[in-house]
């Protein structure tokens, strides 16, 4: 089944303990971004990537980090989470030379930095 | 720089009851539109696009029209159900083609379908 998979769905930690997300995409795209979703403020770009080795900061890359060293894992590093990066995240994939426009996304990882 | 606007609810209505939900841009050029709906608890998924003016895009009974003179992609049902209820989001790229590398959402907006 044509998927993309976040780990941890749910997660809870504390100021300045280094988390990672997950993110891995069984279709062999060659684009993948992280977004979040925060209420009233809809869907914001943190990182992307258009391939092995090439990531690019999205709108609010502030305090994030991102890998891509395979074409179907990146991983979102958060080095020192602090309370606003409290938020729903979503990994997303897409065919990026057929630009059909469709991007797959995964079921999100949600959050909460006490 | 490219935005797309949309009323973000919650949009309450009956079952059966006809649906719009309002969505306008602004871009240079002529960008791709789309329409991605998030069900609870899930991610976003594709629902119909249009990659030119006067294009419809349909799907699930839902529909869009690309109107480039009103600079408007307008969401309608005609009669919707209870599973409908979810989040859509509006978006465009700028992209040839439409690739979804530059893709600009909306802030979303919330039905909510009663029985």
């Amino acid at each position: 089944e044509a998927q993309v998979t976040q780990n941890p769905r749910y997660l809870i930690t504390v100021t300045g303990k280094k988390l990672t997300v997950t993110c891995s995409q069984n279709m062999n795209h060659e684009y993948m971004s992280w977004y979040r979703q925060d209420p009233g403020l809809g869907l914001r770009q943190i990182y992307y990537s258009m391939n092995v080795e090439v990531t690019d900061k999205g709108d609010v890359p502030e305090g994030y980090k991102v890998s891509r060293k395979e074409k179907r894992n990146f991983p979102l590093i958060l080095e020192s989470p602090s309370p606003n990066q409290t938020s729903l995240y979503f990994c997303a994939s897409s065919l990026y030379r057929v630009n059909t426009g469709e991007l797959f996304f995964g079921e999100g990882s949600r959050l909460t930095v006490l | 720089g490219n935005s797309v606007t949309q009323m973000e609810g919650p949009v309450t209505l009956s079952e059966e009851a006809f649906l719009t939900i309002n969505c306008t841009y602004t871009a240079t050029g002529y960008p791709s539109l789309f329409w991605y709906v998030q069900y609870p608890g899930e991610g976003l998924q594709l629902l119909l696009k249009a990659t030119k003016a006067d294009d419809k895009g349909s799907n699930k009974g839902f529909e869009a029209t690309y109107r480039k003179e009103t600079t408007s992609f307008h969401l309608e049902k005609g009669s919707v159900q209870v599973s409908d209820s979810a989040v859509y989001f509006c978006a465009l790229s700028d992209r040839p083609g439409g690739g979804a590398d530059g893709l600009t959402f909306g802030k979303g907006t919330h039905l909510i379908i009663q029985p």
